[in-house]
């Protein structure tokens, strides 16, 4: 079974702190990650995708992976009040697989 | 921009009543998804299709089925509601495998 672990959170950070959400995955072989940001009751927006190991920045958005750790981590950095959202980490597996793994999603809140 | 639409934003259904939920996206996608999400259960893959008139079972898909006739429409049935099936429902839609887009929703209940 392909799993995608956050963790749950709560996650607090004050305004304009750098907020750092992590996600493990279980499957060596997969091959693309992304993050989507989920407001309540709204359905998930893509915020970040990437396929290789390093760093991926968009703004004050930041992606980071390590397939050898099997760890992939998004930064907030001058976090928002507007950022407060659920971050859910979603990963395809290897082997030609249509199905993206989601992880159950970490609860940011910015604390104005 | 990717617009993926779903036909209802909430919808109250008897348990027992066959349901259609429609989705649409406008960017000739060959992938199309449907999903539930529950509280502390996260998203779930009921179906998704690669093609059209190909369907594929994801993670939950029974008590549900799926129609695609045309590539841009992706249609969710539930046969015979029942009250274990209210939730949130989500269609995404991509290209290849890379980023799927969702549409707004729909919120379910069955009463």
């Amino acid at each position: 079974q392909k799993e995608v672990e956050q963790n749950s959170g709560p996650l607090s950070v004050p305004e304009g702190a750098i907020a750092s959400l992590n996600c493990t995955y279980s499957d060596r072989g997969s091959q693309s990650f992304f993050w989507y940001r989920q407001y309540s009751g709204k359905s998930p927006e893509l915020i970040m995708s990437i396929y290789s190991n390093g760093d991926k920045e968009d703004g004050r958005f930041t992606a980071q992976l390590n397939k050898a750790s099997q760890y992939v981590s998004l930064l907030i950095r001058d976090s928002q009040p507007s950022d407060s959202a659920t971050y859910l980490c979603a990963v395809y597996s290897g082997a030609g697989s249509y199905q993206l793994t989601f992880g159950k999603g970490t609860k940011l809140s910015v604390i104005p | 921009d990717v617009k993926v639409t779903q036909s209802s934003r909430y919808l109250v259904k008897r348990t027992g009543e066959k349901v259609f939920l429609e989705c649409v996206q406008d960017m000739d996608h060959e992938n199309m998804f449907w999903y539930r999400q529950d509280p502390g259960l996260g998203l779930r893959l009921i179906y998704f299709s690669y093609d059209v008139k190909m369907k594929e079972k994801g993670d939950i898909p029974e008590g549900y089925s799926v129609s695609r006739e045309k590539k841009e429409r992706f249609s969710l049935i539930l046969e015979s509601a029942s009250t274990n099936q209210t939730s949130m429902y989500l269609c995404a839609s991509s290209l290849s495998r890379y980023e799927q887009y969702f549409g707004p929703g729909t919120r379910l209940t069955v009463t």
